[in-house]
């Protein structure tokens, strides 16, 4: 069985650009969750998808937005890139909300 | 929100030697995990226990709801062992958001 993937492997951007994160969960799993871990911070909650609905985010503002698709797959949006977005941004699924989350291999994003 | 802690933050092991690594949450829950994070970032699921005791191969994990700790052991490590081990936890309620601890970096020399 395939687990979660995430593309691209890596995203180089420069500040005040957007960047499309793209995450497909493992076949089944209707609940998408994305994290962000930058150095110093720790991973972090940033959104949770689920049947196609935003049902929770993190501390995050609002130029951090995304989707998920009618197949479950999701993809993450951060507009007007600051140098502090860059950072590896993790893509989970679970087959019900909440217990056992599955996660990628990760996006490192790279803000110039 | 619930924190959570882990300890302790590094630890230096012979290969052979066992370790626990402990997890400490402020609050209930219904979801805890322990992930391994490779070098390349990603996290691997190693146990989902919100209670109870797991093993699998040379790891085992117990966790105590009641006291709000977590505990996991590695025994007989091996070099492959070498990362930074998470603990997340959901809190009741809202189990869908994993909290994490800052981790703890394992280090397995030959």
């Amino acid at each position: 069985e395939a687990g979660v993937t995430q593309s691209p492997t890596h995203l180089i951007k420069t500040r005040g650009q957007q960047a499309t994160l793209r995450c497909s969960p493992i076949s089944g799993h209707t609940s998408v969750y994305w994290y962000q871990q930058a150095l110093g911070l720790g991973l972090q909650f940033l959104l949770w998808y689920d049947e196609g609905e935003e049902r929770n985010r993190g501390n995050f503002p609002p130029r951090f937005s995304g989707r998920q698709f009618p197949n479950y797959s999701s993809e993450l949006n951060v507009n007007a890139l600051e140098l502090e977005d860059s950072a590896l941004y993790l893509c989970a699924s679970s087959l019900a909300p909440g217990p056992g989350q599955y996660f990628g291999p990760g996006t490192r994003l790279t803000v110039t | 929100g619930i924190q959570v802690e882990q300890s302790p933050p590094d630890l230096i092991l012979q290969e052979g030697a066992n370790s626990t690594l402990r997890c400490n949450f402020s609050d209930s829950v219904n979801n805890l995990q322990w992930f391994h994070q490779n070098p390349w970032g990603q996290l691997i699921n190693l146990f989902y226990i919100p209670s109870g005791t797991k093993q699998n191969g040379r790891l085992s994990a117990t966790t105590v709801a009641t006291e709000r700790y977590s505990l996991l052991y590695i025994s007989s490590s091996q070099t492959t062992d070498s990362g930074v081990y998470f603990c997340a936890v959901g809190a009741q309620g809202g189990s869908e958001k994993l909290v994490f601890g800052k981790g703890m970096k394992l280090t397995v020399n030959p």
